[in-house]
């Protein structure tokens, strides 16, 4: 295991369309977050799990947008009826309990035409 | 509202001389701070961190320097060299939470020319 895995690297997608991206995180890692990045600026919070409990959600995350860690291993990001303002670069990381350095898989680049 | 500012979006630096990027951030509840490096199409990568305590942290050729009285971090790249380049972010924890979220800037672009 060499770090954070995420899949598909990027993503094609028509407006009104549904998504779903993954995140494999280290294995030893139990804290799991969810952000994302827009051009201009740094990656922003949407939600965080420890082990399989969603502990928090950011507002930006809409009713359009659902996580889950099923088991505590592995999670998925799905976005509903995807918009053009979804566009972005969803980015996954993990770290171990309180340790304060998470590690960033490569991301899933959106594209809503 | 931006809690961790990066007011510089690029800062050009010529090999083998010092980089200095800047941050600043106003939530005074802040209590450790990090620096990620990213590269296009990657995910951003852990560089260097300070704990709220301390005012200098080192790591061979990279240091941190934290100024709590006036809400500054600075990280000093010596000397910087061309695989430098890169986006820098400046990110914040705050410690009225458990959960490790992180606020992050809007990055500085480094580029070190030959």
């Amino acid at each position: 295991d060499t770090g954070v895995s995420q899949n598909p690297r990027h993503k094609i997608t028509k407006r009104g369309q549904n998504v779903t991206f993954r995140c494999d995180p280290i294995s030893e890692h139990n804290r799991l977050y969810w952000y994302r990045q827009t051009l201009g600026q740094g990656p922003e919070f949407l939600t965080y799990f420890q082990n399989e409990a969603q502990l928090e959600k950011s507002r930006l995350l809409s009713d359009r947008f659902s996580a889950e860690r099923p088991k505590g291993s592995f999670s998925t990001l799905e976005i509903q009826r995807t918009e053009q303002g979804d566009s972005a670069m969803y980015l996954c990381a993990s770290s171990f309990g309180s340790g304060t350095e998470a590690f960033f898989g490569q991301g899933t680049r959106l594209t809503v035409v | 509202d931006q809690q961790v500012k990066q007011n510089s979006p690029s800062l050009s630096v010529q090999e083998g001389r010092i980089s200095i990027l800047n941050c600043d951030y106003t939530n005074s509840m802040f209590d450790y701070f990090l620096w990620y490096k990213k590269y296009p199409a990657e995910g951003p990568t852990f560089l260097i961190s300070i704990s709220s305590i301390k005012d200098k942290n080192e790591d061979g050729r990279f240091t941190v320097f934290l100024n709590k009285s006036a809400k500054h971090l600075s990280l000093h790249i010596v000397p910087s060299q061309p695989g430098d380049s890169a986006v820098y972010f400046c990110a914040a924890r705050d410690r009225g939470s458990t959960l490790g979220r992180l606020y992050f800037g809007r990055g500085t672009q480094l580029t070190v020319w030959p």
